[in-house]
């Protein structure tokens, strides 16, 4: 067990709606990272968020956002659903940002239909 | 971008032999290389990590060199045992802050009995 805990493990959903994925980094932790993971794709890196501020941004798309809370938790955002976005979204956590290691949860496996 | 580049995609060992998967990155800014393991249904587990300051690092059975003048990386496991059997997965990232991981594509190591 990481110490990362992400909500819901699985999320069945249709095309064109919206949905919110949710992520607890470890105790500690500032950084926070959202990661896509798909057969076509492999693991791809989406955004980071340090101590609340966005800090990079990968391959993420438009469609897609986030936001890193007060209390140091995330939430992945997904609009308009596509059956592309199909995926396992994973979130990772690190003390800090800038060489440390990250530590990833458990996955929410999203499924578009 | 940063480009990682992982091979075999699929190896197979026998129990008690050494398995080595091997990665090329294209940046030659990165610094920070981990290594991570993935088992079915789960977050990817961070097993070895190596700094572009060292050459070699060595945990147990595992083992990762670095040699940054051709660019690349490889993760060495001798007396494989059947547990080792998963997906791994190689990274790089600059570090720096701003430090999501560009991930290889992943081997699955098979360890037969």
């Amino acid at each position: 067990d990481s110490g990362v805990t992400q909500t819901p493990k699985h999320l069945i959903t249709a095309t064109g709606q919206r949905v919110t994925l949710r992520c607890s980094p470890r105790s500690g932790d500032l950084s926070v990272y959202w990661y896509q993971q798909s057969l076509d794709q492999g693991l791809q890196f989406l955004i980071q968020y340090y101590n609340g501020e966005e800090r990079a941004k990968g391959n993420i798309l438009e469609r897609f956002s986030a936001q890193q809370f007060p209390d140091l938790h995330s939430e992945l955002n997904l609009s308009s659903l596509e059956l592309g976005d199909s995926a396992l979204y994973f979130c990772a956590s690190s003390a800090r940002a800038g060489y440390n290691e990250q530590f990833f949860g458990p996955g929410t496996r999203l499924t578009v239909l | 971008g940063e480009n990682v580049e992982q091979h075999p995609s699929t190896l197979s060992v026998q129990e008690g032999d050494s398995a080595v998967i091997k990665c090329t990155y294209s940046d030659s800014a990165s610094n920070y290389f981990p290594w991570y393991k993935q088992e079915l249904g789960k977050g990817p587990q961070l097993i070895i990590d190596i700094r572009s300051n060292v050459g070699e690092k060595k945990d147990q059975r595992i083992a990762v060199t670095l040699n940054k003048t051709a660019k690349h990386f490889s993760l060495h496991i001798t007396e494989t045992q059947p547990e080792d059997s998963a997906v791994y997965f190689c990274a790089a990232s600059r570090g720096g802050g701003a430090d999501g991981l560009t991930f290889g594509k992943g081997t699955h190591l098979i360890i037969q009995p």
